[in-house]
């Protein structure tokens, strides 16, 4: 497609279980970022990949969550032993190298609910 | 440390007037700017950016002013729709934008009333 893909678009899931979310950038894009947003809260960046390597991942909040990309294309990001905190949508967008007007371009957002 | 900071968590506006929504940042090394509009169980759609170089730029109902003396940028809507109604956020990036991440702010809840 010629958009940012996510799958699943919602998730279930009980405490304790382990979750992966998969991301599919737009073609030819370099960068790939993970946001997430929960209730009532603003965008929190998670980690940010160029090719396949992650410069920055400051933004993980715990141990429990790790991304991987591979061919510089999917990025999946995984939630081991999932809390009702991670309860979020999380948010996967992808650029280009910087040109004049250029942006990010986000997906539709995979709902987690852990219950 | 909330480097990116949209103070209002809400505005109505009246349909036909003026939308202003506001943005600071505390960040100096912020050089380009960005608001994004959300609809509720979607993703965040671009709007208009802004490059430190200027103080304004225009597209369309949108136009969007940056004062770096006061590290301070709003977004205009004129005239202001009904599909406006949206959750906008600000976002900054350093000078090495799209090889570093963007800072978003809390967002604001704009309601257009008809």
């Amino acid at each position: 497609g010629a958009g940012v893909s996510q799958s699943p678009s919602n998730k279930v899931t009980e405490k304790g279980k382990d979750v992966e979310l998969r991301c599919d950038p737009i073609s030819g894009h370099t960068a790939l970022y993970w946001y997430r947003q929960s209730l009532g809260q603003g965008l929190e960046f998670l980690i940010y990949f160029q090719g396949n390597s992650a410069p920055d991942k400051s933004g993980l909040p715990s141990d429990r969550f790790s991304a991987e990309r591979t061919g510089g294309s999917v990025s999946t990001l995984t939630i081991q032993r999932t809390q009702q905190e991670d309860s979020a949508v999380y948010l996967c967008a992808s650029s280009s190298n910087r040109v004049s007007g250029n942006t990010i371009y986000f997906g539709e957002g995979s709902w987690l609910t852990v219950v | 440390d909330q480097q990116v900071k949209q103070n209002s968590p809400s505005l109505s506006v009246q349909e036909g007037r003026i939308s202003i929504l506001n943005c600071d940042y505390t960040n100096s090394m912020f050089d380009y700017f960005l608001w994004y509009k959300k609809y509720p169980a979607e993703g965040p759609t671009f709007l208009i950016s802004i490059s430190s170089i200027k103080d304004k730029n225009e597209d369309g109902r949108f136009t969007v002013f940056l004062n770096k003396s006061a590290k301070h940028l709003s977004l205009h809507i004129v005239p202001s729709q009904p599909g406006d109604s949206a959750v906008y956020f600000c976002a900054a990036s350093g000078r090495n934008f799209g090889n570093e991440k963007l800072t978003f702010g809390t967002g604001t809840r704009l309601t257009i009333i008809p």
